[in-house]
């Protein structure tokens, strides 16, 4: 089993629709949690970072933990044909090294 | 704040030949990670440095595989006698010391024939 699951998808959702992309992961001593956007060919970019249970907003990105669960979401309201990518969820114990889920890819067509 | 920066961006070598990475960190970042990403998976961990000192290598890295940060800025992989196996894009990231978020360059593709 994989320190961190995610569905690899693809994803495809029309103009303007809420999308929700999860990750779920099975060491209690992951605290902190980040998501990144990774556009083809290209280094991941990162959009948020939390580490505690609850919901984190920035613009049309949420980002939510439940500690208990060993579950993240990121959620993207109004999303964009710019939005499509591959969002890449990562969590760490500590200050170091980055494990990462598989990654969600994403299409939102016009 | 000019970002993480990689070179090569590709490398096509042929089986058995030695290829070098470098990557140069956010100027201000004391800490810099190698990553390693195939297709449809997402980077997997290689080793990090903190300034100058190599805190942590995966088992992952083997014995072909050798990274150096001689006076803590820039980076160096080495991969000798490439395999075909060690195609992938390879992926370097840069933090601050007392920061958990980590910022990626574009990454190296390699295509070994």
């Amino acid at each position: 089993q994989k320190e961190v699951e995610q569905d690899p998808g693809p994803l495809s959702v029309p103009e303007g629709a809420i999308v929700s992309l999860n990750c779920t992961y099975s060491n209690s001593a992951f605290q902190y949690f980040m998501w990144y956007r990774q556009y083809s060919r290209k280094g991941p970019e990162l959009l948020m970072y939390t580490y505690s249970s609850g919901n984190k907003e920035d613009g049309r990105f949420t980002a939510q933990v439940d500690k208990s669960s060993k579950y993240i979401s990121l959620f993207i309201r109004d999303s964009q044909p710019s939005d499509s990518a591959t969002y890449l969820c990562a969590i760490t114990t500590s200050y170091g090294k980055l494990t990462f889920g598989q990654g969600t890819i994403l299409t939102v067509h016009p | 704040d000019t970002g993480v920066s990689q070179d090569p961006r590709h490398k096509i070598t042929k089986r058995g030949q030695n290829v070098t990475f470098r990557c140069d960190p956010i100027s201000e970042h004391n800490r810099l990670y190698w990553y390693r990403q195939t297709l449809g998976q997402g980077p997997e961990f290689l080793t990090y440095f903190q300034n100058e000192a190599q805190l942590e290598k995966s088992r992952l890295l083997s014995d072909r595989f050798s990274a150096e940060r001689p006076k803590g800025s820039f980076s160096t992989l080495e991969i000798q006698r490439t395999e075909q196996g060690d195609s992938a894009m390879y992926l370097c990231a840069s933090s601050l010391v007392d920061r958990r978020e980590q910022f990626f360059g574009p990454g190296t593709r390699l295509t070994v024939l």
